[in-house]
């Protein structure tokens, strides 16, 4: 059963860091492009960043250039999300998603990690 | 890397069809056949109904459909029943590896 775990949300002061994981099983890992999706509250669903499957490519959605790091360990079947000066308007449900095919429709999800970026 | 376009709620009654749309521009939904559909229920993550415009993944109902004709991309459901009743997203490739979803629609089953 494939299996997407998220964990390392919680509440961060603006300019602050935090770094999201990702527990994959069930699949091989090292197969797929990972991506992280995020949902603030009551709002709709924003793709972040994704990134190969040997990690060699990376990709970010304008807002959070420069600011956010995706990464995997394909060893350790994990996907990271680094994510530096935060702020408000991160706030958001963040998920984990498969990339089902290389076609960027995500048939996996996690259940997602809470980021509350709040003085 | 501007949202697509979505009705922001739709209904319909049991056994009804209905059709929520889904408009980008020639830079993503016109220029792909990678037109992806999500259901999410309150407190749950999304769930892949369609990929690649029309294509259902196994487990998926039939009552789900999708098309696109030019920049828009269009998701039916028919035999409408009580369980739809939930928030569904488009998703669009939109060049250079990243994607594009749309604003949400909130399905309401009368």
């Amino acid at each position: 059963e494939v299996q997407l775990v998220e964990s390392g949300g919680g509440l961060v002061q603006p300019g602050g860091s935090l770094r999201l994981s990702c527990a994959a099983s069930g699949f091989t890992f090292s197969s797929y492009w990972m991506s992280w999706v995020r949902q603030a509250p009551g709002k709709g669903l924003e793709w972040v960043a994704n990134i190969k499957q040997d990690g060699s490519e990376k990709y970010y959605v304008d807002s959070v250039k420069g600011r956010f790091t995706i990464s995997r360990d394909n060893a350790k079947n994990s996907l990271y999300l680094q994510m530096n000066s935060l702020r408000a308007e991160d706030t958001a449900v963040y998920y984990c998603a498969r990339d089902a095919g290389g076609d960027l429709s995500f048939d996996y999800w996690g259940q997602g990690t809470l980021v509350t970026v709040s003085s | 890397q501007s949202a697509l376009t979505q009705p922001a709620s739709v209904s319909g009654s049991p056994g009804q069809s209905i059709t929520i749309s889904c408009t980008g521009t020639s830079s993503d939904v016109g220029s792909y056949n990678l037109v992806s559909w999500y259901q999410q229920h309150p407190g749950k993550a999304p769930k892949l109904m369609i990929y690649e415009v029309s294509k259902r993944p196994s487990g998926v109902s039939n009552r789900f459909s999708g098309s696109k004709s030019g920049n828009t991309a269009s998701l039916t459901i028919s035999g409408l029943q009580a369980e739809d009743e939930a928030d569904y997203y488009c998703c669009s490739y939109a060049g250079s590896s990243s994607v594009v979803f749309g604003g949400g629609t909130k399905l309401t089953v009368l």
